[in-house]
């Protein structure tokens, strides 16, 4: 079974600060992981993939295999990075499980 | 690139009603869709996989019979709620992978409200 777990429902950080959103996953195989971020009023989008190795608005993912991590980091945040956050994992069967989400909000 | 649309963004219905949603894949062909439930302030779960020409795969839990969804086209999936009742309320979210990569991509959702 495949399962993502992000344990920070709210975080919240003042602008220029770093940030950091926590994403554990649980596969047996070979996962591709992947950020999504929904702002408000907004449909999901892609933020970005593990396999493309790329810097996104300024936000960064390194997969860990060895502690099962895939943590979301910007070193500076901005207002307009104020959202909520999915990891999401896909697995063999090229279905999408999503952790539980994590409200980011950005204060000035 | 990469547009999914959904239709309607919102409807709302009688108890008992079947209401049908529309997903499509508007500038590319989309092979497999899926379709998700949101319950506010919660995160997306998936209802079901839907395979061009093939049967859909719902995930555990979901009703087939209640939740029919019908893939026609490599550009349309349709998901209806039959004989809806409040406990339907929820938003509904479709989305569709491009050729053979994992990125989905997803619909604006659409909120469906059951009285």
């Amino acid at each position: 079974a495949q399962r993502v777990t992000q344990p920070e429902k709210l975080l919240s950080v003042f602008k220029g600060a770093p940030v950091e959103l926590k994403c554990n996953y649980s596969y047996s195989g070979s996962p591709e992981l992947f950020w999504y971020v929904q702002y408000s009023r907004q449909r999901l989008q892609l933020l970005l993939r593990h396999i493309s190795r790329e810097s996104i608005k300024g936000f960064t993912a390194d997969l860990n295999k060895g502690e099962t991590s895939f943590h979301l980091k910007k070193p500076f945040a901005q207002e307009e990075d104020s959202a909520m956050y999915y990891c999401a994992l896909s697995g063999s069967a090229r279905q999408l499980t999503f952790g539980s989400g994590t409200q980011l909000t950005v204060l000035p | 690139g990469a547009v999914v649309s959904q239709h309607p963004s919102w409807v709302i219905c009688k108890s008992g009603t079947s209401v049908k949603i529309e997903c499509r894949s508007l500038d590319f062909q989309a092979t497999t869709m899926f379709w998700y439930r949101q319950f506010p302030k919660q995160s997306l779960m998936l209802m079901a996989t839907s395979n061009e020409g093939s049967k859909a795969t719902y995930e555990q839990g979901v009703e087939k019979d209640k939740f029919l969804i019908n893939h026609a086209s490599l550009t349309l999936s349709t998901l209806t709620v039959t004989s809806a009742h409040p406990e339907d309320s929820s938003f509904y979210i479709c989305s569709a992978n491009r050729g053979r990569t994992e990125t989905q991509y997803f619909g604006p959702g659409t909120r469906l409200l059951v009285l």
